[in-house]
């Protein structure tokens, strides 16, 4: 069984700092992605990152995917509270192309 | 329009009474995928379904049914709800030929007293 461990669960901060959160596994995935989830709505996809070492920037979102392709971490610069939300990573090429998501991050960034 | 869209968006029973949740989806997509969300356990599969004639079990699919109307309809029934069945179900479509990617409805928020 394929398992992602997100950390920090928690996250709160304030207005202007910057974070990372991490996503991390003991398997290797063929693909990981970061989903983004706000209050009242479906998680909505930021990111895929696809190979060993690649990084992806999305504004101020920098993706990173780990060069064995079992660890990513996503890093956010001079956060907004628009960026509050929880935060998924998702692992993929599993069977049957099944996703395995991590328990997510919930991140609030205070004004 | 949503592409993904999920009804009822919230719904109160009592146990033992046995409920459908219902997704319809635009996309086009063939493969769709009914989850569980519960805080501090993530998203968890529950059925999904790779054409009309292709239904799968996932992770925790017992206590839960699923049909495939057709392409665009995948209904999550519970037969006999039981408290512990009480969290958000998502819905999600997903197209081969795009990857990976899951597009997600906006959720059914359920609690079972």
């Amino acid at each position: 069984t394929q398992l992602l461990e997100q950390s920090p669960q928690f996250l709160s901060i304030q207005e202007g700092e910057n974070l990372t959160v991490y996503c991390n596994s003991s398997s290797v995935f063929s693909s990981l992605q970061w989903y983004r989830q706000e209050p009242g709505e479906g998680p909505v996809l930021l990111v895929t990152v696809v190979t060993g070492g690649e990084v992806k920037k999305l504004k101020r979102l920098t993706f990173q995917f780990g060069d064995a392709r079992k660890d990513s971490s996503l890093h956010i610069t001079a956060a907004q509270p628009g960026d509050t939300g929880l935060y998924l990573c998702a692992g993929g090429g599993g069977s049957n192309y099944k996703l395995t998501f991590g328990k997510g991050t919930l991140l609030t960034v205070n004004p | 329009d949503a592409d993904v869209t999920q009804t009822p968006r919230n719904r109160i029973t009592k146990t033992g009474k046995r409920i459908m949740l219902e997704c319809s989806q635009t996309k086009g997509h063939d493969r769709m995928y009914w989850y569980r969300q519960d805080p501090g356990l993530g998203l968890r599969l529950i059925y999904y379904s790779f054409d009309v004639k292709d239904i799968n079990k996932g992770e925790i699919s017992d206590g839960y049914s699923v049909s495939r109307q057709a392409q665009a309809k995948f209904s999550l029934s519970l037969e006999s709800a039981i408290p512990n069945q009480t969290a958000l179900y998502f819905c999600a479509t997903s197209d081969p030929w795009q990857g990976e990617t899951q597009y997600f409805g906006p959720g059914t928020r359920l609690l079972v007293l």
